[in-house]
């Protein structure tokens, strides 16, 4: 098993642009989530999903757009780039529902700087 | 509102001495708690969690941790500390009424293991 997988490694945008970072897992985990990672702040979460369709909001959902289509996959959308965006972006996977307090699992994460 | 604190940003100890990294949470219920690490350049890892039972959990790596109901605390402790231990730690809790698996994080705690 990959596990989590996460493209790109590395991204820099410019201001303005827009992109979508991937994430696929393949352990038929029924949870997904989004985190941002900044330099002695800790994770916090973007967006998270609870099934195919679902979707929710996390605590920094501003500037971000999700899509859960199918189990596998959960991209996030940055719309309109912002140098405060600048950051790394993990994201992670649980199997959820009666499984909720089972360790999610992490991609190695997405480099992006906006200049 | 629901907390996880790590008090110190950074631990320091050298090779073959006991390691411990200290935890605390104010959350609401029984939570379920979590400790993971992250080495430069990845993802998190999951290293040992508890949900019930048995104060003492033990982990990957040779790590414990306890449980203190009493101090709501969670510190993560190695008997004999190698310098490949050095990395990034946190503590984490999802909350026993969460039907999401949520994770609430501590801001992190540097390890720092000198020959």
């Amino acid at each position: 098993n990959a596990g989590v997988t996460q493209t790109p490694k590395f991204r820099i945008l410019k201001i303005g642009q827009s992109m979508t970072l991937q994430c696929t897992q393949d352990m038929n985990h029924n949870y997904m989530y989004w985190y941002r990672q900044d330099p002695g702040m800790g994770l916090k979460l973007i967006y998270y999903s609870v099934g195919a369709g679902i979707t929710d909001k996390g605590e920094v959902p501003n500037g971000y757009n999700v899509s859960r289509s199918t189990t596998e996959d959960f991209p996030l959308r940055l719309e309109l780039a912002a140098p405060s965006q600048t950051s790394v972006y993990f994201c992670a996977s649980s199997y959820g529902g009666h499984h909720s307090n089972q360790p999610q699992h992490f991609g190695d994460g997405t480099r992006l700087s906006i200049l | 509102a629901q907390s996880v604190a790590q008090p110190e940003d950074q631990v320091n100890v050298a090779e073959g001495n006991p390691l411990t990294v200290k935890c605390t949470y104010s959350v609401s219920g029984n939570p379920y708690l979590f400790w993971y690490v992250q080495y430069p350049n990845r993802g998190l890892q999951f290293l040992l969690k508890y949900i019930t039972g048995d104060n003492l959990v033990k982990g990957s790596y040779g790590f414990e941790a306890e449980f203190n109901k009493s101090q709501t605390s969670f510190h993560l402790k190695k008997p004999s500390a190698l310098v490949s231990d050095s990395a990034l730690y946190f503590c984490a809790v999802i909350l026993s009424s969460s039907n999401t698996g949520k994770l609430i994080f501590g801001q992190g705690t540097t390890l720092q293991v000198k020959p």
